[in-house]
């Protein structure tokens, strides 16, 4: 089993849609995640952290089911520039390391 | 404009030569990273830094070695190469506790260096 999981993609959705993703991780007791976007030919970068009562920051928001071992993102009202890859971030590997998923990609079309 | 700033932006080499990556920081991080991210597949970490110690990762080659001089400079120095190295290399920093170790929270990347090994 991989140590963070996510469905590879794409979503193809259009404007104005509402996307979500989910990540599974296998190491109960990770205490950290995190989504990072990672734009074609750019380097990733944090888009938000992952609290325990969930959050949200403007369109996005981010669940997190410790039971269940799987975080969520929700993007309301997509926009072109949203496109991208979504990586799920998960730390608790290998001396609590930050471990990433294989990305979602996301394509919003017009 | 990036804090963390990697030369060469792109690389190609045979299997038989010598070369390094660079990595600087400007961030004020006292724990630096070297990432490989492949053509689908999830960014693997290669190697950190923390306070300037490294911390060994059995896993990788030792084609690959790393190179730390100070809290601000990383190099990952590249011989003899195979095909299947040629992938992104990311360099990434971050701010550990101050006596050292790793805080798990954002990591600051740089651009990557693009390789292509012949």
């Amino acid at each position: 089993r991989k140590e963070v999981e996510q469905d590879p993609g794409p979503f193809n959705v259009p404007e104005g849609a509402t996307v979500a993703f989910n990540c599974t991780y296998s190491n109960s007791a990770s205490q950290s995640f995190f989504w990072y976007r990672q734009d074609c030919r750019k380097e990733p970068k944090l888009l938000m952290s992952v609290y325990s009562s969930g959050n949200e920051d403007g369109r996005f928001t981010a669940q997190l089911n410790r039971a269940s071992q799987y975080i969520s993102l929700l993007i309301r009202d997509s926009k072109l520039s949203d496109s991208a890859t979504y990586l799920c971030v998960v730390n608790g590997y290998a001396g609590n390391m930050l471990t990433f998923g294989g990305g979602t990609r996301l394509m919003v079309k017009p | 404009e990036t804090g963390v700033t990697q030369t060469p932006r792109h690389l190609v080499m045979g299997m038989t030569n010598k070369k390094s990556l660079k990595c600087e920081q400007h961030l004020g991080h006292n724990a630096m990273y070297w990432y490989k991210q492949s053509a689908k597949k999830p960014l693997e970490l290669m190697f950190v830094y923390s306070l300037e110690e490294r911390v060994e990762n059995n896993s990788v080659p030792s084609r690959f070695s790393p190179e730390c001089p100070n809290s601000s400079h990383l190099f990952l120095h590249l011989h003899t190469l195979q095909p299947e190295d040629s992938a992104l290399y990311l360099c990434a920093s971050s701010q550990g506790p101050p006596g050292g170790g790793f805080y798990t929270g954002e990591l600051f990347f740089g651009e990557g260096s693009r390789l292509t090994v012949l």
